[in-house]
This record gives structure tokens, C-alpha cells and sequence, in this order.
């Protein structure tokens, strides 16, 4: 497994501001990942970020909007920019693990609500 | 359609009995994952059990344990000895293909252990 931190754990933010995300991981992986879960709501992947090239987003999902970097191998960032209330999610970044199962491990989530 | 369904919005089982929560999939590769997470009210997505679609076997992980028949495209999580931490939303996930794949994740089943 692997074990993931995430900055913050919630935030409180007004309207039209942003919000940037941390995802910290304790080995080196190739591929992070970063999930929406409105609520009450399953969970939607945003984007699939790897090292030394720019994200791939899922339909739905925009750079403009959802800007990432991955500057190392054990470390991104999730900003959401221009905040509505309809962003008011938790948002999770995983990692895979597990040559044999590439299971897919989360962070704690990070809960944003927007006024 | 969904290629992941979960039909039970909410369950209920009296402490130290077991519960099955029910989750079908749909999909065309041979090769695939299915995984069960299982998230408290914290938020976090704590990842519980792995069947790949080329096991022979059904999965185990202490006291959850995955009835996967293939035939049906049907992977349920039974947890044995409920206990009154095992109240949560419970996830079940698919990732067609091998590594670095989107994982699909159902609708979530509410489970709720009563003492």
C-alpha cells in the first residue's frame, strides 16, 4: 500500500476565489489521480496526472478550471479555480499500487465548501 | 449503461451477523478488477478487497470476503461478524484493462449496524 497525505483537510472558501489542493505521497508513483465526490454522491475521476507531462481530464473536467502540476514522483497539486457553490465537494487524490493488482489507494480527502 | 451497479441504496444488519452488499458490472475485456472500499463519515476511501477477473479463487481479506461469479458478472462483499465500526458507505470499483486504467465506482451501498 501507500501511504497519502492531503492539505488541507477542509476549507471554508467565498465565491470566485480558488482553492489549491496538496497530494503527498510517501514512495514514488507514476500515476496520481484526483477524484470529485459531490455530496451524497459517488466518486468521478477528474484527472490522471503524471510526472513530466500535463494531466489528462476526463470529460466534464477543464485545465482552466482544474489546473494540476506534478512536479515529482511523490507529489501534486489540485487547484479549483473560480469557485461556485456547485464545487462544494470532497476531493481525493489516489495513487496506484500493486504490480499484480494495481489497486488504487486514497488520501483522506480533502472537503471544500463554497459560500 | 453503467458498467457498475449497486442496488441496495441502504442496509441494515444486527451486530456480529454477516451482510452481503450486492454490486453487478458490465464489460467487454476479459481482463478487469473489481475492488470494494468501504468510506466512514471521516470521508476517507479505505480500500477493503481485490478480485482480478483471472482468479481462480474468491478473494479474502479477514473478515470480508468477495463471492465473485463471473457468469453472472456479479461481485459481492460479504463481512462476516458485523461490528459497529463496519458503518459505512461501501463502494464497489471496476478498472477495465490493466494499469494505470480509470476505476469506475458504483452508486455506494449505506450500511448501518445495529447493536
Amino acid at each position: 500500500s501507500a501511504v497519502i497525505s492531503q492539505k488541507p483537510s477542509r476549507d471554508i472558501c467565498q465565491r470566485g476565489t480558488s482553492l489549491t489542493i496538496q497530494c503527498q505521497v510517501d514512495s514514488q508513483v507514476t500515476m496520481m489521480f484526483w477524484y470529485r465526490q459531490q455530496p451524497g454522491q459517488s466518486l468521478t475521476l477528474i484527472a490522471t496526472a503524471n510526472q513530466g507531462s500535463e494531466a489528462t481530464y476526463e470529460s466534464g473536467f477543464v485545465i482552466d478550471k482544474f489546473p494540476i502540476s506534478r512536479p515529482n514522483l511523490t507529489f501534486s497539486t489540485l487547484t479549483v479555480s473560480n469557485l461556485s457553490p456547485e464545487d462544494s465537494s470532497i476531493y481525493l487524490c489516489s495513487v496506484e499500487v500493486g504490480q499484480s493488482t494495481d489497486t488504487q489507494y486514497f488520501g483522506p480527502g480533502t472537503r471544500l465548501t463554497v459560500l | 449503461a453503467q458498467k457498475i451497479t449497486q442496488t441496495q441504496p441502504g442496509m441494515f444488519v444486527q451486530e456480529k451477523e454477516a451482510v452481503t452488499l450486492d454490486c453487478t458490472y458490465d464489460t467487454s475485456d476479459p481482463s478487469y478488477g473489481l475492488f470494494w472500499y468501504k468510506q466512514p463519515s471521516s470521508g476517507e476511501m479505505i480500500f477493503l478487497i481485490y478480485q482480478g477477473s483471472y482468479d481462480q479463487q474468491n478473494a479474502t481479506e479477514g473478515r470480508y470476503s468477495l463471492n465473485f461469479q463471473k457468469a453472472r458478472k456479479s461481485a459481492n462483499l460479504v463481512i462476516s461478524a458485523s461490528q459497529l465500526g463496519d458503518s459505512a458507505m461501501y463502494f464497489c470499483a471496476m478498472r477495465e484493462g490493466r494499469g494505470y486504467q480509470k476505476v469506475t465506482f458504483g452508486t455506494g451501498t449505506k450500511l448501518q449496524v445495529i447493536p
